[in-house]
């Protein structure tokens, strides 16, 4: 079956410049999470949804960033003002509903952000 | 395992031999503990993870042990492959969270033929 896609794949964007990042989650998956990994790091969480709602949004940098998931499925990160240390890799993952615990992320191949 | 550097740590095997990754958490509040393959260009691939409440899980050609007591996790593979080669990461549900995943640096696993 489809998995999370990602896209655009990469983007190259000018320091102070907006752009945004599309996620499509796995179909009936209800919670979507936002990661950003850093060359040769792992992914660091930025913010989770359950929903339509942004349930904790605690790893998100700055408020330059912003994400909305306006019908519960899929996801769009806006990044305004780019600046050069916002260049990684952004992924997205989506996990099914569970009733208690942890569940499975399944990610995305995410989109390769490069600000020159 | 961990690397307190910007370098990522390595591990070189031949075709065949058996794999060990290790792993440092850091939250002893966490209870659920995934390992994920990332290949180069792709996002992670789920390998097996582990409840705290137990300290062994198999799965196909991995094992995946939880030492809660020195906070440390390793993943075995065995019979290890080239198509095995990548980054291994490890994760922790951040004290206990049931969505927030805190991610190690990464391993990154070489097989030679």
């Amino acid at each position: 079956g489809a998995g999370v896609s990602q896209t655009p794949s990469n983007k190259v964007t000018e320091k102070g410049k907006y752009v945004e990042l599309r996620c499509d989650p796995i179909s009936g998956h209800t919670a979507l999470y936002w990661y950003r990994q850093s060359l040769g790091q792992g992914p660091e969480f930025l913010i989770y949804f359950q929903g339509t709602g942004a349930a904790d949004d605690s790893g998100l940098p700055n408020d330059r960033f912003f994400a909305v998931r306006p019908e519960g499925s899929v996801s769009t990160l806006k990044i305004q003002r780019t600046e050069r240390g916002d260049s990684a890799v952004y992924l997205c993952a989506s996990s099914p509903p569970g009733t208690s615990g942890s569940q499975e992320q399944f990610f995305g191949p995410g989109t390769r952000l490069t600000v020159l | 395992g961990e690397s307190v550097g910007l370098h990522l740590p390595t591990l070189s095997v031949q075709e065949g031999d058996n794999s060990i990754i290790n792993c440092a958490y850091s939250n002893s509040a966490s209870d659920y503990f995934i390992w994920y393959k990332q290949e180069s260009g792709k996002g992670p691939q789920f390998i097996i993870d582990i409840r705290s409440n137990m300290d062994k899980r198999q799965g196909q050609r991995v094992t995946v042990l939880l030492n809660k007591t020195v906070k440390h996790l390793s993943l075995q593979i065995a019979a290890t492959q080239p198509g095995d080669s990548a980054v291994y990461f490890c994760a922790e549900n951040s004290g206990g969270s049931n969505y927030k995943l805190t991610f190690g640096k990464g391993t990154l696993l070489t097989v030679n033929p």
